[in-house]
């Protein structure tokens, strides 16, 4: 079956400008994780969503980011006035539920110049 | 504390070794400590996994021992083969709320020579 999908695959942007990043995950999955991993480094949290609600965004690094998962499927990072700190690949990862095993997508590299 | 600490950043070993990664943590909280392999352009995989109630664990070539009074688990890759080659992720996970998100190390680059 289809594994988690997320486009686009590369997104390179100006300083300032806004981005989307979207994510499909595994169908019949209730739960979705976007985490972000920089260069050299282990994946680092950021939202996690149990349906259509962002039930801990805890890890989100300040207000610039934002996601929605409107009908408990399809996802979208929002990303605001992109800093060339937000360079990074972003992960998205979906489970059965959240007791179970976070099947990860291959990731979307965000450069920002 | 969520830190996980994870050793050596880089590895290489002969086709045929043993491949040893260590990971120690903090949180005593954590329930459940997963290894990831992932491959240049694609995301984690999980390869194994673990809870604190058994100190071993074995998958094939692949073994996670746990040490819950030192708070280290370590991965341990017998037979080790060039496409075994990869950067592995120790991860530690708890509930948190609703949300059971994953600290991940930093990472360990493996290597298997021909």
């Amino acid at each position: 079956g289809a594994g988690v999908s997320q486009t686009p695959s590369n997104k390179v942007t100006e300083k300032g400008k806004y981005v989307e990043l979207r994510c499909d995950p595994i169908s019949g999955h209730t739960a979705l994780y976007w985490y972000r991993q920089s260069l050299g480094q282990g994946p680092e949290f950021l939202i996690y969503f149990q349906g259509t609600g962002a039930a801990d965004d805890s890890g989100l690094p300040n207000d610039r980011f934002f996601a929605v998962r409107p009908e408990g499927s399809v996802s979208t990072l929002k990303i605001q006035r992109t800093e060339r700190g937000d360079s990074a690949v972003y992960l998205c990862a979906s489970s059965l539920d959240r007791a179970n095993e976070q099947f990860f997508g291959p990731g979307t590299r965000l450069t920002v110049l | 504390q969520q830190q996980v600490k994870q050793s050596p950043q880089s590895l290489i070993v002969q086709k045929g070794g043993i491949s040893i990664i260590n990971c120690a943590y903090e949180n005593t909280a954590f329930d459940y400590f997963p290894w990831y392999q992932q491959f240049p352009g694609k995301g984690p995989a999980l390869l194994i996994a673990i809870r604190p109630d058994v100190s071993e664990k074995k998958e094939g070539r692949f073994t996670i021992s746990f040490n819950k009074s030192a708070k280290q688990f370590s991965l341990h890759i017998m037979d080790s083969q060039p496409g075994d080659s990869a950067t592995y992720f120790c991860a530690a996970s708890m509930q948190s709320g609703s949300a059971r998100q994953l600290t991940f190390g930093s990472g360990t680059q493996l290597t298997v020579l021909p």
